[in-house]
């Protein structure tokens, strides 16, 4: 298994506070990507990293921010946590984006359940 | 832009019957095509890749997917089913659009498995 670690794993937080979700990766892999998932939305991608402070939005960033200050290190931060950020979140990997015309496949982290009250 | 959409979201089979799991894709370009599985309280695990090498891919558990150009489709296969199989199955599709390799997930299709 790719080693990314997510911290917490879980965690209650009240709304108006803020929340940092920390990946962890040993693969020294260049890309890494914070997911939330949700029942009928599939994994929707909030943030994506090319290297070390390099990142760029996804999809539902509003509410979220990133950095990346090593290349093992990514950190999610909900800067004031609202109820409709309750969801799953998951860190991915990746060696890189492409090669030559082919996309490299994504490692997933084990997730962190977070709930916003 | 690139797209994907899975055809079910549910799918409810007997152990030991075949399993079909459909996804359709979109995208301008010569795409790369992932189907990865959950299984419940998981990460995501890769299951299979196809990136223009082969039209019928082979992947871990006895899945496989068959690249189908003209009918822009890239459907999950298995000839019989374990209880083992119930889990989330999700097809993504990533290609150079918009100078950008940024993956497309669907949004799951739940694999029920009786016994």
């Amino acid at each position: 298994d790719a080693g990314i670690t997510q911290s917490p794993r879980h965690k209650v937080t009240e709304t108006g506070t803020p929340v940092t979700l920390r990946c962890h990766q040993t693969e020294n892999h260049r890309y890494m990507y914070w997911y939330r998932q949700d029942p009928g939305h599939g994994l929707r991608l909030i943030h994506y990293s090319y290297g070390v402070k390099d990142t760029d939005k996804g999809e539902v960033s509003d509410g979220y921010s990133v950095s990346r200050s090593k290349t093992e290190d990514f950190l999610l931060t909900l800067e004031s946590a609202t109820s409709s950020q309750t969801s799953v979140y998951f860190c991915a990997i990746s060696e890189d984006l492409a090669g030559v015309g082919v996309s490299y496949e994504q490692y997933f982290g084990p997730g962190t359940r977070l709930t916003v009250t | 832009a690139q797209s994907v959409t899975q055809l079910d979201s549910h799918v409810s089979v007997s152990e030991g019957t075949p399993v079909l799991l459909r996804c359709n894709y979109s995208s301008s370009y010569s795409p790369s095509l992932f189907w990865y599985v959950q299984h419940p309280n998981k990460g995501l695990q890769l299951l299979l890749k196809y990136t223009s090498a082969a039209t019928l891919v082979k992947g871990i558990n006895g899945f496989e997917a068959e690249f189908k150009k003209s009918e822009t489709s890239f459907h999950l296969t298995k000839p019989s089913a374990h209880m083992s199989d119930a889990a989330e199955y999700f097809c993504v599709v990533s290609d150079r659009g918009g100078g950008s390799y940024i993956p497309t997930f669907g949004r799951g299709t739940s694999l029920i498995v009786h016994p």
